[in-house]
């Protein structure tokens, strides 16, 4: 699936450790984002970014974080902070301006043992 | 920030029946609501948009139509099928910044 790759797409980690998602886009957007998928929320928006070095807090950033330093990568950390990380997590991309879509990548499944 | 209802969370249609599904917004500066189609194990993939200054929008058997008074927007399949069984998401907010409703499960009955 061209654009967007997230990796890996399956990962397992203790209680306490950190673990970075990646997600790396060749569709020269602009701003990146990741969301959070669990059962009956929805899609929910833990950071975002709409140029390179600059990100902004989405609605359930806490135990989360993350860095731009390049157009193309915008990868996430889930600490030990976050109370519960075991989700699916969505990055996307977007162009923007008045006719641009938000791009999906496959997704991360995090378990938390 | 903006915050998107929607309803029902899931919704069994006969096949060649039509689904609808509805969905409230609460930031009245909002003016991009998407409609996002995710089938089971796959990403969300964009189905059809509809921005504030537009009150409906069609494509071939998916409408969508907006209420910018009431701040409500819905998504219209008409003429059912077995594919388009999904997850469906509705979205709220400007260029840069979404939000998402917690999905509509639809199942279309053969």
């Amino acid at each position: 699936d061209g654009g967007i790759t997230q990796s890996p797409k399956y990962l397992f980690r203790k209680e306490g450790q950190n673990v970075t998602l990646s997600c790396e886009q060749n569709l020269n957007h602009d701003a990146m984002y990741w969301y959070r998928q669990d059962p009956g929320q929805g899609l929910r928006l833990i950071y975002y970014s709409q140029i390179v070095n600059d990100f902004q807090k989405g609605d359930i950033a806490e135990g989360y974080s993350v860095s731009r330093e390049k157009k193309e990568s915008f990868p996430l950390t889930v600490t030990s902070a976050q109370k519960n990380p075991t989700a699916f997590y969505l990055c996307a991309s977007y162009p923007g301006g008045r006719t641009g879509e938000l791009f999906f990548g496959e997704g991360s499944r995090l378990t938390v043992l | 920030g903006e915050n998107v209802e929607q309803h029902p969370s899931t919704l069994s249609v006969q096949e060649g029946d039509s689904a609808v599904i509805k969905c409230t917004y609460s930031d009245s500066a909002s003016n991009y609501f998407p409609w996002y189609k995710q089938e089971l194990g796959k990403r969300p993939q964009l189905i059809i948009d509809i921005r504030s200054n537009v009150g409906e929008k069609k494509d071939q058997r998916i409408a969508v139509t907006l209420n910018k008074t009431a701040k409500h927007f819905s998504l219209h399949i008409t003429e059912t099928q077995p594919e388009d069984s999904a997850v469906y998401f509705c979205g709220g907010g400007g260029d840069y910044k979404l939000s998402f409703g917690a999905g509509t499960t639809v199942t279309v009955r053969a």
